[in-house]
Formats: C-alpha cells, structure tokens, sequence
C-alpha cells in the first residue's frame, strides 16, 4: 500500500533561507492538499490542486509560500525567507476527487526556523 | 466565516462510549462531513464519513441531523488507544475549501 509520502520528514532551517518540501499522493488521486498545524492547533488550509490545477488558496498564504503540482503527480510547496513563525508541521494529503473528499494524509514534515 | 467547533476536550474511561460533537454552520450544501483521528507527530487518520443521517462502520457512528449544521461522532466502548485528538472536517459554503474543527483532545482512564 503506498499511501501519501512527504519528504522530507523534518527540516531544519536558518531564518531567512528557501525551503521545499515535496509530495507525493496516491497514484489515482486526482485531489491534493496542502495544510499547516501549529503544535496544539488543528490543521489549517493552505491551497488545493485538481490534478495540475491549484484551485484554492488560503489567505493566510503570503506571497513568500508557493505550491506547484506540474504533471498532476507529485507536489511541491516552497517558503521563501522563511520566518520563525513559518515553524509548523506541512500536512499533504490526496483524494480520489468524485464526490466524497476522503483525504488520506501523509506523515506530514516538520519545518523548525532558527 | 463561521468556525467548526468543537468542545477543548472530553475524558472518559475504557469500555464507555464517547460523544463528540462538531458545530458547522456554514457548511457547503454537497460536501459530506468527515471525522479523522490524530496521533502526536502524525497526519490525521480517516474514521468515518457522512452526508445526512446515521452512518455506521466498524469503528464508530456519524450522526448528522436534518440541518446538517452539526454532526456527532460516537466511539463506543473505548479504550486507552482512543486517546487522541478528534477533528470534523467540512466543506466550506461558496469555496473549494476542507476546514478542519478546532478538534477534541480525547483522553481515555483505566
């Protein structure tokens, strides 16, 4: 069973820096979506893919965060100038997208800014 | 924009059932409701979904009234595993959205 895996697992990084994670969803799956969880709150929507398609974006994603999904497989987000407030934990997770939105989440990648 | 709420936290004992309810007044009129299931460090787990009425599976039940603006999960007999934080996850009315609940800290005694 290969469900959704997210690389890296944690990352550790210097304020200021560019980082990217990356996703990959179940091969069938034509939804993707991007959440942020802070330690203690529920996950937050980021953005949402239909295939290739980003559909969705939260307003709490400024313009330092971007998120492609190129062929429809896997994707990636990326923090630029990252800040300290930027240290959560980035949750991805996939749906068939007919209908009934059963996500299935990845482990998720844990971004501690120094 | 309404928020999904959802009680801070619940205690209860093994073997007792457990009910946790989600309020979601601005939920969008076709999206079904959704419960998940997190462990510390890990994604949120799929329990049970639904889209009006009751829905059973092997591990809990969804009860969801006429309104849909509200939706109780119930655990029955739980145990010292069940302990974990419980979120609703809804449709957001006129967006493409999936908001999660503020979720449930669930902690089960011996």
């Amino acid at each position: 069973d290969t469900g959704v895996s997210q690389d890296p697992r944690h990352k550790i990084t210097k304020r200021g820096q560019n980082v990217t994670f990356r996703c990959d969803p179940i091969s069938e799956h034509n939804r993707l979506y991007w959440y942020r969880q802070t330690l203690g709150q529920g996950p937050e929507f980021l953005t949402y893919f239909q295939n290739e398609a980003q559909l969705e974006k939260s307003r709490l994603l400024s313009d330092r965060f971007s998120a492609e999904r190129p062929k429809g497989s896997f994707s990636t987000l990326e923090i630029q100038r990252t800040e300290q407030g930027d240290s959560a934990m980035y949750l991805c997770a996939s749906s068939l997208g007919q209908g009934e939105e059963k996500l299935f989440f990845g482990s998720g990648t844990q971004l501690s800014v120094l | 924009l309404a928020k999904t709420t959802q009680p801070i936290s619940m205690d209860s004992y093994e073997g007792q059932e457990v009910n946790i309810t989600c309020s979601h007044n601005n939920i969008a009129t076709n999206d079904y409701i959704t419960w998940y299931q997190q462990f510390p460090s890990q994604g949120p787990r799929f329990i049970i979904q639904g889209y009006k009425t009751k829905v059973t599976n092997e591990v809990a039940s969804l009860f969801i009234p006429a309104d849909r603006k509200s939706s109780t999960l119930s655990l029955p007999r739980v145990s010292l595993s069940d302990t974990a934080v419980y979120y609703c996850l809804v449709g957001e009315d006129n967006t493409d959205k999936l908001i999660f609940g503020t979720g449930t800290r669930l902690q089960v005694f011996p």
